[in-house]
């Protein structure tokens, strides 16, 4: 399995802005995930999207993938303060859901 | 709250001593994680059981040592650590798809 590598790195805005994190990956995948890490604390699963699927959403949430691309981006709409957290997308493939985590994307989101 | 709890929150220990981590889920889920999350690196998946049994093992170092006595509770057993083991350690269990996370320890390694 490998990783996926978050871009940016880090991202500070202005509450009420949206915020789009982006993921690319360098080999086959059958499913992407997107978790979220508030300071010192465990992940929380965000959402899943399968290589056949193009487009997700959950609530403020918009992910999409490009499997041409070998990519994926999460969208956070109306960005609140309590969104300030890390974001990672995790890879699975070959029939596994067992993710393997990029370096994520620390998101500050300003009041 | 997310039905995955993990004991002690935090943990000092010297190089010579011997502790363990515990993970306790309530999810009736069939599969558990270690996973260790240091600085600046992306989150190592350590081991894995399913079931009870242990399906990888990440090359992790024979200091650390997992056990896992039923689905729904799963140790981790340290002993003889190194500064460069200190990292928050997280478990983390799941049924098919997404992962349920607990808090994690924050290990610090003296």
């Amino acid at each position: 399995s490998q990783q996926g590598e978050e871009d940016p790195q880090a991202l500070s805005i202005q509450e009420g802005e949206n915020a789009t994190m982006n993921c690319s990956y360098k080999t086959s995948i059958n499913n992407l995930q997107w978790y979220r890490q508030n300071s010192g604390r465990g992940l929380v699963h965000l959402i899943l999207i399968r290589s056949n699927e193009r487009e997700k959403h959950s609530g403020r949430l918009r992910v999409t993938l490009d499997t041409s691309k070998k990519s994926s981006s999460l969208l956070i709409t109306a960005s609140r303060a309590a969104d300030t957290a890390s974001y990672f997308c995790a890879t699975g493939s070959g029939g596994s859901y067992i993710p393997t985590f990029g370096r994520g994307t620390s998101l500050i989101v300003h009041p | 709250e997310t039905g995955v709890t993990q004991t002690p929150r935090h943990l000092v220990m010297g190089m010579t001593n011997k502790k363990s981590l515990k993970c306790e889920q309530h999810l009736g889920h069939n599969a558990m994680y270690w996973y260790k999350q240091s600085a600046k690196k992306p989150l190592e998946l350590m081991f894995v059981y399913n079931f009870k049994e242990q399906t990888e093992n990440n090359s992790v170092p024979s200091r650390f040592s997992p056990e896992c006595p039923n689905s729904s509770h799963l140790f981790l057993h340290l002993h003889t650590l190194q500064p460069e083991d200190s990292a928050l350690y997280l478990c983390a269990s799941s049924q098919a798809t997404e992962q349920y996370f607990g808090p994690g320890t924050r290990l610090t390694v003296t």
